[in-house]
This record gives C-alpha cells, sequence and structure tokens, in this order.
C-alpha cells in the first residue's frame, strides 16, 4: 500500500526566512503527488500538485516543489516565508490509475512563523 | 462559482445517537469524496462516489457509517449509535474530469460526541 511520510512535525522559522517541508512517499510506481495547506477551521486548499514530465513544479503563494525519484520525496520549498503562511501542510499520493483518486495524506507538518 | 460546501459546520452529539453530515460539492463535479481528520489517526479516506458507479467503500471505519449521494448531486454522510472516537473534522471534497486528481475541499464538519 502506498504511504507518506512527513517526518517533521513542527517547524518554526522567522519571516522572510527560506522553508523546506520534508515529505517522502512509499509506492512501487510514479504516484500523483499534491500539497495541500490548512489554515486554521478552514477545509484544504491545493498548492501544487506532479504527475509527470518536468520534476521542479509551481504552485500558488509562491510555494514550489522537486520530485526526486532516487529519493522517493517530494519536498515543499518556499524561498521567504510571510506570516499568513503559517498553517498545517501535507502531502499525499494518489496511485497513477484512474477510477482510485483517493488521497492518502502524510500526517501534516505544522508551520509556525516568528517575526 | 460556490466551492463545495458542508453542513453542519460543528455538531454536538451525545453517544448512540445518530448524526447526518452533508455535503454539497461543487456544481457539476461528478466525483465526491469523504475523509475523516482525526488526532490519533490524521487524515484518512472514508468513501468515494463516482458518477452511477458503485461507492468505494473501503474506508468507512465500521459498519455504523454509511453515506448516500442522491441525484449525482448533494451527498450525506450517516454515523449511528456514534461513539466518542467518531469526534473527528469530516472533510467532503469533489472533482470532476479531466481533473479528478485535483480534489477540491469543504470547510468540514467539526462532530464532537460526548
Amino acid at each position: 500500500a502506498q504511504s507518506v511520510t512527513q517526518p517533521d512535525i513542527h517547524i518554526t522559522v522567522s519571516e522572510g526566512a527560506s522553508l523546506e517541508l520534508r515529505c517522502n512517499y512509499s509506492y512501487g510506481a510514479t504516484p500523483y503527488l499534491f500539497w495541500y495547506v490548512q489554515s486554521p477551521g478552514q477545509g484544504l486548499q491545493l498548492l501544487l500538485k506532479y504527475f509527470s514530465g518536468d520534476t521542479l513544479v509551481q504552485g500558488i503563494k509562491g510555494f514550489e516543489a522537486e520530485f526526486k525519484r532516487s529519493q522517493s520525496s517530494f519536498n515543499l520549498r518556499k524561498p521567504s516565508v510571510h506570516w499568513s503562511d503559517a498553517a498545517e501542510y501535507f502531502c499525499a499520493v494518489v496511485r497513477s490509475n484512474f477510477g482510485n483518486e483517493k488521497l492518502t495524506f502524510g500526517t501534516g507538518t505544522r508551520l509556525t512563523i516568528i517575526p | 462559482g460556490a466551492g463545495v460546501s458542508q453542513s453542519p459546520s460543528n455538531k454536538v452529539t451525545e453517544k448512540g445517537k445518530d448524526v447526518e453530515l452533508r455535503c454539497d460539492p461543487i456544481s457539476g463535479h461528478t466525483a465526491l469524496y469523504w475523509y475523516r481528520q482525526s488526532l490519533g489517526q490524521g487524515l484518512e479516506f472514508l468513501i468515494y462516489f463516482q458518477g452511477n458507479s458503485a461507492p468505494d467503500k473501503s474506508g468507512l471505519p465500521s459498519d455504523r457509517f454509511s453515506a448516500e449521494r442522491t441525484g449525482g448531486s448533494v451527498s450525506t454522510l450517516t454515523i449511528q449509535r456514534t461513539q466518542q472516537e467518531d469526534s473527528a473534522v469530516y472533510l467532503c471534497a469533489s472533482s470532476s474530469y479531466p481533473d479528478f486528481y485535483e480534489q477540491y475541499f469543504g470547510p468540514g464538519t467539526r462532530l464532537t460526541v460526548t
């Protein structure tokens, strides 16, 4: 079965600093990979997705992620965080077979921004 | 274009009571998913509807949980004889061809079983 690991439960960064959130997946073939963000009391919002092609994908709010097959990783990055980026971030995977689109989520990383 | 809506936003119920949670997907979206978000289990898939196909119920934790989707649109998740471990946020998402993998989530229903 596919699984997703987010090793960092909580990360604190200063406003304006760079950010990298880690995500590793376990699956035999190339899955479809996603990053979602959840602000307090809100639903999940899709930041970006990777299906195939260019391994560096751009998303909304200035986020990007890089797919590295050799490391089974899909880390999320942002060059300069803003206070509004404080939220919980979830990496997710879907097996790339039509008719099986349910998401398997990691346990999430809570991001705190300090002034 | 309204997004996915869910009601109620909060529900407090006594152990043993039945509850119904509602999801209105984005108009025209043929796929609908229910997920549960709890402290102990994180985010987990519950059930998936796609058009007129039989639903994928593989994530439902027990036979106390059921869901239906009427007319290919609104869905209701029913939990019978609620238990304290059912306390969680229940999230609904929808998607549509050709971007079935791009799921749009509602704000969730927070269920508290006392």
